[in-house]
């Protein structure tokens, strides 16, 4: 099982900074690796995918890079609306797994 | 637009059995792999179960389930319904959690295994 690892678990940011979240996979998944945000109560919502293509939706603060076992999701200069739990997620072997999250909230 | 509306939460007892459902809309149900992903209360992410769509390059209704849940859980489909199921059989309080169901996106016909849409979740609880 390919297992993810992300950090901060929390980062307490002020709005308008910018700010870098870290998804670290065991074993090397390619760039199959796709992010989520979840904002409380929600349900999450694709963010980016293929570890750089960012999703329907989302505006160009948000990037994604990184290949094999190290990606990177930065949110530049924050807006109110992004506080909430962002997720990593490997799709490039069985079993599917999900990072632990990093909660970005309001310093 | 997609819509995925998940139905049959509840409360069940330790051991008891539950059937999810999830009803699609605005998008060909048929072509696209779809997927169970599960939410304890106040914690991640976990990927539950996934189908293959009926699309190119996969086989149709090939199932993948996570170790937690297999030889308790089945996920079928029936696609002349637009409706995802997951039969939830011996359940125990670490089943407990929001269950979403997800669509896969689907680009060129193939199935890519990560979550394109999600519904708003069905909660689930196992207690006596």
């Amino acid at each position: 099982e390919v297992v993810m690892t992300q950090s901060p678990a929390t980062l307490s940011v002020s709005p308008g900074e910018n700010n870098t979240l870290s998804c670290r996979a065991s074993q090397s998944v390619s760039r199959n690796l796709a992010w989520y945000q979840q904002i409380p109560g929600q349900a999450p919502r694709l963010l980016i995918y293929g570890a750089s293509t960012r999703a329907t939706g989302f505006p160009a603060r948000f990037s994604g890079s990184g290949s094999g076992t190290e990606f990177t999701l930065t949110i530049s200069s924050l807006q109110s609306e992004d506080f909430a739990v962002y997720y990593c997620q490997q799709y490039n072997n069985w079993p599917l797994t999900f990072g632990g999250g990093t909660r970005v909230e309001i310093k | 637009e997609v819509q995925l509306l998940e139905s049959g939460g509840g409360l069940v007892q330790p051991g008891g059995s539950l059937r999810l459902s999830c009803a699609a809309s605005g998008f060909s149900f048929s072509l696209y792999a779809m997927n169970w992903v599960r939410q304890a209360p106040g914690k991640g992410l976990e990927w539950v179960s996934s189908i293959s769509g009926s699309a190119l390059g996969g086989s149709v209704n090939n199932a993948h389930y996570a170790d937690s849940v297999r030889g308790r859980f089945t996920i079928s489909r029936d696609n002349s319904k637009n409706t995802l199921y997951l039969q939830m059989d011996s359940l125990g309080a670490e089943d407990t959690a929001v269950y979403y169901c997800a669509k896969d996106p689907g680009f060129g016909g193939y199935d890519y295994w990560f979550f394109h849409y999600w519904g708003q979740g069905a909660l689930v609880t196992v207690s006596s």
